[in-house]
C-alpha cells in the first residue's frame, strides 16, 4: 500500500547546495510529476514525464532538472539552491497523460536559507 | 498560468450543514477533477468529470460541470469533523491533458 514514496521528507539547504529529491511509485504507473506548492499559490507543476525515457518543462521549471531513472522512480535535482526554492515539493503518478487521476506522495518540506 | 480557480478560498460551517464550493476555468478542457488535502499531507484524488458529462455522485459528494459557463461546483453533504481539508479543483487546457490546480478552498468543519 506505498503509492508514491518522497525521500526526505524535511531539508534544510544553505544557498548554493544541491539537492536531489527522490520519489518512487508502486503502481506500474507510466506518467510522474513534479510540482511546489507555495501559500497562496497552489500547486505549480515543475516538469513531468509522460512516459519512461521523457520528461517535459511545466509552468516554472527554471532552477531544477529531473531524471526519469526508470518506470518506477522520478528525481528532481537543484543544482544551486535559492531561497525562492523554499516550498513543499510533492510528487505524483498517474496510469497515463488525460483522464487519469492522479496520486500524491506526502511532500518535502525545503528550507533554504 | 492557473486555468481552475476556486471560490470562496475559505468556508466554515458547523457539522451537518452541506459544504458548496466553486470551481471557474477560462478555456475549453477535457476533464476536471476534484482533489482534497488534509494538513501536512499530499493532495486525494476524489471525483473526475468528463466535459461530456453534467453530475457525478460519490458517497456523499456531488460534483456539477457548466461548460457553457466554464465552471464546475462540489456539494459535500452532511458534512463532518473530519471533512475538514483544503479542496482543489483541476483542469487541463484542452489539448495537453496535463492538469492545472487551483489555489484550493480551505474547508473548516466545527463539531
Amino acid at each position: 500500500n506505498a503509492g508514491v514514496t518522497q525521500t526526505p521528507k524535511f531539508q534544510v539547504l544553505k544557498t548554493g547546495q544541491s539537492m536531489t529529491l527522490q520519489c518512487a511509485q508502486d503502481m506500474n504507473h507510466n506518467s510522474m510529476y513534479w510540482y511546489r506548492q507555495d501559500p497562496g499559490m497552489g500547486l505549480r507543476l515543475i516538469y513531468y514525464s509522460a512516459s519512461e525515457g521523457t520528461t517535459d518543462k511545466g509552468e516554472v521549471p527554471n532552477g531544477y532538472n529531473v531524471s526519469r531513472l526508470n518506470k518506477r522512480e522520478f528525481s528532481l535535482r537543484l543544482e544551486s539552491a535559492a531561497p525562492s526554492q523554499t516550498s513543499v515539493y510533492f510528487c505524483a503518478s498517474a496510469g497515463g497523460v488525460g483522464n487519469q487521476p492522479q496520486h500524491f506522495g506526502d511532500g518535502t518540506r525545503l528550507s533554504i536559507l | 498560468s492557473q486555468q481552475g480557480e476556486e471560490d470562496p478560498q475559505a468556508l466554515s460551517i458547523q457539522e451537518g450543514e452541506n459544504a458548496t464550493m466553486n470551481c471557474s476555468y477560462k478555456t475549453s478542457i477535457n476533464n476536471l477533477q476534484w482533489y482534497r488535502q488534509n494538513s501536512g499531507r499530499g493532495l486525494v484524488h476524489l471525483i473526475l468529470i468528463r466535459s461530456n458529462e453534467r453530475e457525478k455522485h460519490s458517497g456523499r459528494l456531488r460534483v456539477t460541470l457548466d461548460t457553457s459557463k466554464k465552471s464546475s461546483s462540489l456539494l459535500i453533504t452532511a458534512s463532518r469533523a473530519a471533512d475538514t481539508a483544503s479542496y482543489f479543483c483541476a483542469t487541463d487546457d484542452g489539448g495537453s491533458y496535463i492538469p492545472t490546480f487551483g489555489r484550493g478552498t480551505s474547508l473548516i468543519v466545527h463539531p
